[in-house]
């Protein structure tokens, strides 16, 4: 156990529609990052919080957004929801905004039908 | 835009073997180079990681090989175990740009017993 929960494991939903997967980061850590992994991409980054704030920004689509709450757990909103928008979503942490070294979840699994 | 290159997709490896993963990047300014790997099911985990002042890191089994000038780097993996099978992620960050890790596109690694 890498100490970053991510829920839900495996999400399975239709085209059109909205979810949101949840990260709570590793005790003490306050730096989140969002990872978009697919089988013809490799780890994509998507976005960074740091104690709240945005911190840099990647390849995110502006179907999609998150945030980052005052107890530091991070939600990604994935909206009208694409066939291609199905992949693996990782959530890492880190104790600091330049840490290089991450912690990363199990990740949730996103199928779009 | 790719700035990190990894190779080969895939290897298939006899035990006792030597495994042998290589990258390239683009970017002169990235100066931390980690690699992660990841099993099925779990999200990647910092296996080794170097820095541009150092030509070599060894832990263990593994070794990082950096070459500036080639701007390239390498993961090998000595005497490669079953249990070493898994997918490998090289990685490269610029501390002057957040430390924002920018992945390659993996390799599935393969040891058969």
């Amino acid at each position: 156990d890498s100490g970053v929960t991510q829920t839900p494991k495996h999400l399975i939903t239709a085209t059109g529609q909205r979810v949101t997967l949840r990260c709570s980061p590793r005790s003490g850590d306050l730096s989140v990052y969002w990872y978009q992994q697919s089988l013809d991409q490799g780890l994509q980054f998507l976005i960074q919080y740091y104690n709240g704030e945005e911190r840099a920004k990647g390849n995110i689509l502006e179907r999609f957004s998150a945030q980052q709450f005052p107890d530091l757990h991070s939600e990604l909103n994935l909206s009208s929801l694409e066939l291609g928008d199905s992949a693996l979503y990782f959530c890492a942490s880190s104790r600091n905004s330049g840490a290089n070294v991450l912690t990363f979840g199990a990740g949730s699994r996103l199928t779009v039908l | 835009q790719q700035q990190v290159k990894q190779s080969p997709q895939s290897l298939i490896v006899q035990k006792g073997g030597i495994s042998i993963i290589n990258c390239a990047y683009e970017n002169t300014a990235f100066d931390y180079f980690p690699w992660y790997q990841q099993f099925p099911g779990k999200g990647p985990a910092l296996l080794i990681a170097i820095r541009p002042d150092v030509s070599e890191k060894k832990e263990g089994r593994f070794t990082i090989s950096f070459n500036k000038s080639a701007k390239q780097f390498s993961l090998h993996i000595m005497d490669s175990q079953p249990g070493d099978s898994a997918t490998y992620f090289c990685a490269a960050s610029n501390n002057n740009a957040g430390n924002m890790l920018t992945f390659g596109g993996g390799t599935r690694l393969m040891v058969k017993p």
